[in-house]
C-alpha cells in the first residue's frame, strides 16, 4: 500500500524567504515520488520527480526536493520565495510501474509580500 | 503538441441526468488516467487505460461511472444518474513510459456541479 502525508495545509512565507514544503510517504516498494503545483482552475504541473536516482532532485522554477529513506521524506524546498509562487502543491507517490498515483491532501503556499 | 485537453471545462446537470467528459491525450502517450477531485482534496485515482485496456479501476468508481478509450486514443468518462456528492473536478492526466518511470501531464480538468 501506499500513501503521502503532507504536513501543514497552509503555509505562509515572506517574499524572499525559504519554502518549505513537507511531504512524508509510505510505500511497501521502491517508491517513485513527485511534486506537482495546481494554480486555481487548472489541472497539475509537475515540478520535479524522483525516480531512485539522485537523492537531491532539481525541479522548475528553483524548487528541488530531497529524498530521505531513512525518514521517509520527501520535501520540497525552495530558497526564496516569490510572488508567482503562491499556489497549491501536492506530493504524489507511485509504484514504479505507474499503476497508480497516490496524492496527497495538498498544501496552499501564501506568498505575503 | 497541446497538452492533454478536456471537454467541456464546466459542466452544471442536474441530480439524475447523465453526463460525459472527453480527454484528449498528448498524442503519443499510451497511458490515460482519470482523477476525481473535491474541493480541499489531492486528486483521487479513479482508473487509467493502457492503449484501449482498462487495466485498474478504484473501488471509488461505481457501477454509474463508466470510462472508455476505445481506439487507444481518446477517453470518455461517463457518470449515469447524477448525485450531487459527484460535484467535483475531473482530471484527466496521461503518460508514456521513459527514462525512469512514468510521468503525468494533467488536463485543466472539467468541473461538475450537480445542482
Amino acid at each position: 500500500a501506499q500513501s503521502v502525508t503532507q504536513l501543514g495545509s497552509h503555509v505562509s512565507v515572506s517574499e524572499g524567504a525559504l519554502v518549505l514544503l513537507r511531504c512524508n510517504y509510505s510505500s511497501s516498494v521502491p517508491p517513485y515520488l513527485f511534486w506537482y503545483v495546481q494554480y486555481p482552475n487548472q489541472g497539475l504541473q509537475l515540478l520535479l520527480k524522483y525516480t531512485s536516482a539522485a537523492t537531491l532532485v532539481k525541479g522548475i522554477n528553483g524548487f528541488e526536493a530531497e529524498f530521505k529513506k531513512s525518514e521517509t521524506s520527501f520535501h520540497l524546498t525552495k530558497p526564496s520565495a516569490h510572488m508567482s509562487d503562491a499556489a497549491e502543491y501536492f506530493c504524489a507517490v507511485s509504484d514504479q510501474a505507474g499503476n497508480q498515483f497516490y496524492f496527497g491532501t495538498g498544501t496552499s503556499l501564501t506568498v505575503i509580500p | 503538441d497541446t497538452g492533454v485537453s478536456q471537454n467541456p471545462r464546466h459542466k452544471i446537470t442536474k441530480r439524475g441526468q447523465n453526463v460525459t467528459f472527453r480527454c484528449d491525450p498528448i498524442s503519443e502517450h499510451n497511458r490515460l488516467y482519470w482523477y476525481r477531485q473535491t474541493l480541499g482534496q489531492g486528486p483521487e485515482f479513479l482508473t487509467y487505460f493502457q492503449n484501449e485496456a482498462q487495466l485498474e479501476k478504484s473501488r471509488l468508481l461505481s457501477d454509474r461511472f463508466s470510462a472508455e478509450r476505445p481506439k487507444g486514443s481518446f477517453s470518455t468518462l461517463e457518470i449515469q444518474r447524477t448525485e450531487q456528492g459527484d460535484s467535483a473536478m475531473y482530471l484527466c492526466a496521461s503518460s508514456v513510459q521513459g527514462i525512469g518511470g512514468y510521468e503525468q501531464y494533467f488536463g485543466p480538468g472539467t468541473r461538475l456541479t450537480v445542482t
